[in-house]
């Protein structure tokens, strides 16, 4: 079975500056997806950034990418010139690749709370 | 506008009782889910369908139960068997389209609360 480790539960950073939220996973696949979601205080669940296990492009999203290291199992975010309106909790989540006999369910990790401060 | 819609926002039950969380979406989506959110633990899986009339158990299904009898609806029922519902549930559903990665859209979520 897959898992997915947030292993920092908080997380702050200064208004307009850059951070890194890390994520690391276990999976014996080969292709899979690998997705942030982020959760602000109105708990509405929203996708931030996707990344398809064979390519080797880091996913960029506006002020989101993503490291993604396949060898290993890393897959981490970094938010340029944060925002306010950054402030959440943000998800790391796996899920198996369509055809590999695997099911659609998502796999998350823990969380992480991310803190602005203006 | 296409999405779900999780009704009510909020929930309370008494001890002993039966409860259904609704969850529809007109998104035309095949697959949906039901997850549990507690404090610390993340998301966890409760139950998901890939097709109407078919659904599978996911990491912590005891104590719940779920039907798809309609693409558009899956309901989730809490029933007194499940020693600790007090949490925030919360339903996506996603598509098929490669073009998509099988994205899961999700809904605004209900708060249980046991009394």
């Amino acid at each position: 079975a897959q898992t997915v480790t947030q292993s920092q539960p908080e997380m702050s950073v200064q208004e307009a500056e850059t951070v890194t939220l890390s994520c690391t996973y276990d999976t014996s696949e080969s292709d899979y997806y690998l997705f942030w979601y982020k959760q602000p205080p109105s708990r509405q669940m929203i996708l931030v950034i996707r990344q398809e296990a064979y390519k080797q492009q880091n996913a960029t999203e506006n002020r989101f990418s993503v490291n993604f290291q396949k060898a290993a199992k890393s897959f981490s975010l970094k938010i340029s010139d944060s925002q306010l309106g950054d402030a959440a909790m943000y998800f790391c989540a796996y899920r198996s690749a369509p055809g590999t006999g695997a099911n659609s369910k998502l796999t998350f990790g823990k969380g992480i709370t991310l803190s602005v401060r203006p | 506008d296409g999405g779900i819609t999780q009704s009510p926002k909020y929930l309370f039950r008494k001890e002993g009782q039966n409860v259904t969380l609704s969850c529809e979406q007109n998104l035309n989506h095949d697959a949906m889910y039901w997850y549990r959110q507690d404090p610390g633990q993340g998301l966890r899986l409760i139950y998901y369908s890939q097709i109407v009339n078919d659904f599978q158990k996911g990491d912590i299904a005891e104590g719940y139960s779920v039907s798809r009898e309609k693409k558009e609806s899956f309901p989730l029922t809490v029933t007194s068997a499940q020693k600790n519902p007090t949490a925030f549930y919360l339903c996506a559903s996603s598509g098929r389209t490669e073009s998509t990665y099988n994205e899961q859209f999700f809904g605004p979520g209900t708060r249980l609360t046991v009394l």
